[in-house]
């Protein structure tokens, strides 16, 4: 079975700081993995997407991630830290190969990201 | 772009009382997903519907029924309600089989059971 597991439920960097978040994966085959955000009260929002493609993969807001397979690992990371970050971040993997019929979305358990002034 | 719509955003129910929470796709979007995100919790996988038929099913109460119609918006039922259904309910959809392709979350109804 396909899971996901965030190594830490809380994180904490000052502005300007690189921000480090990590996820390792476990699955049968070649994962479809994904890193959503949520901020406070609102609903969830892809940050970035890897399906194969290339191994460090780009996102919104500057962050990016990278697929290692003999890590099995698919940290999320940002150079600088800003205000805005300030949110929960699960990482996700998808329990069927993207392309197949159905597949659903398998949450990691969350890290909440503070960011300190 | 469109996106997942959902609504009510938020409903206030009794105990014992049934809602009735409804999901428009993504137009082109053939499968709908229902998630239960609880207080402090991660999204848990409620179920899933393709080209309106159940296509997985996660851990749904037997209290809770859903259904997608024809014109691919999904419904979830919830009856006897419990003040442990309080929740925040996703509803995300995708077009399966296209290349790339990405589930997409609505907004999510916020479900408060008094």
């Amino acid at each position: 079975a396909q899971s996901v597991t965030q190594l830490d439920s809380h994180v904490s960097v000052s502005e300007g700081t690189p921000v480090l978040l990590r996820c390792n994966y476990s699955s049968s085959y070649s994962p479809s993995l994904f890193w959503y955000v949520q901020h406070p009260n609102k609903g969830l929002q892809l940050l970035l997407k890897y399906t194969s493609a290339a191994t460090l993969v780009k996102g919104i807001n500057g962050f990016e991630a990278e697929f290692k397979k003999s890590e099995t690992s698919f940290h999320l990371t940002k150079p600088s830290a800003h205000m805005s970050d300030a949110a929960e971040y699960f990482c996700v993997v998808s329990d069927q190969e993207i392309y197949n019929q159905g597949g659903k979305l398998i949450f990691g358990q969350g890290t909440e990201l503070s960011v300190k002034p | 772009a469109a996106g997942v719509i959902q609504s009510p955003r938020h409903l206030i129910k009794e105990k014992r009382e049934t809602a009735t929470l409804k999901c428009y796709p993504i137009p082109r979007h053939d499968t709908v997903y229902w998630y239960q995100q609880g207080p402090g919790q991660d999204p848990q996988f409620l179920i899933s519907f393709y080209e309106k038929m159940q296509s997985d099913k996660g851990s749904i109460p037997d209290r809770f029924s859903a259904q997608q119609f024809s014109d691919y918006h999904s419904e979830l039922n919830m009856s006897s309600l419990e003040l442990g259904d309080s929740a925040l309910y996703f509803c995300a959809s995708r077009e399966t089989g296209r290349s790339g392709n990405t589930i997409y979350f609505g907004e999510g109804s916020w479900l408060t059971v008094v």
